[in-house]
């Protein structure tokens, strides 16, 4: 078992730019979780998907992000025309389903410049 | 919403002292884990306690629901155990977890 996996683990883009996020959940996982994570805000809920399908999006800052679950072995969060703001450690997590324990990925540190 | 959180922020140690971090949440819990984050380093689950006591190793966990805390015990400190220790609690409906701000705990030689 590789655990989640995520790609790239660091990706430095230019403001205005987009960058795409990849997690690959635990094989068998029905839940996937995507938070971030900066010094000054701690750790954030972003979005979660069960089964594939989008369930709770209610910590996404709605303009620029967006997040899929195309099929049940990846998931991606896209964030458009990126700002110095957005900078942080992007986290994925799966579990088997909710109220069991979450597994983390070893995040993706987006630097926007 | 649903807020944590940990005492103390930080704590030091000599190495083989016993350590006591604490985790308050405001609403009933179904799932509580404990984290383990290495300075830039990935978070690694320690425990997942919802409720009673658990032990793995070093590390004995006891979660008081109706109290709406939870601790974290870590005897026989080693200077490896250095790093920040996050409580999170889960969202009863959405299943999303909310963080504690964690306990940065520095261990001597």
């Amino acid at each position: 078992n590789a655990g989640v996996i995520q790609t790239p683990r660091h990706k430095v883009t230019g403001k205005g730019q987009e960058a795409t996020l990849w997690c690959e959940p635990i094989s068998g996982h029905s839940a996937v979780f995507w938070y971030r994570q900066t010094i000054v805000q701690g750790l954030e809920f972003l979005t979660y998907f069960r089964n594939q399908a989008p369930i709770d999006d209610s910590g996404m800052p709605k303009e620029r992000f967006s997040a899929q679950m195309p099929n049940q072995s990846h998931s991606t969060l896209k964030i458009q025309s990126t700002q110095p703001q957005d900078s942080a450690v992007y986290l994925c997590a799966s579990s088997l389903d909710t109220g069991v324990e979450q597994y983390f990925g070893p995040g993706t540190r987006l630097t926007v410049l | 919403g649903q807020q944590v959180q940990q005492s103390p922020a930080s704590l030091v140690l000599q190495e083989g002292e016993n350590a006591e971090l604490q985790c308050n949440f405001s609403s009933t819990a179904t799932q509580l884990q404990w984290f383990y984050q290495s300075p830039g380093g990935s978070l690694v689950s320690l425990l997942s306690n919802p409720s009673g006591t658990k032990h793995t190793g070093r590390l004995t966990s006891t979660t008081v629901t109706k109290e709406r805390r939870s601790s974290l015990h870590i005897s026989s400190s080693q200077t490896t155990d250095s790093g920040t220790y996050l409580c999170a609690i889960e969202d009863t409906n959405t299943g999303k977890l909310t963080f504690g701000d964690g306990t940065v705990l520095t261990v001597k030689p």
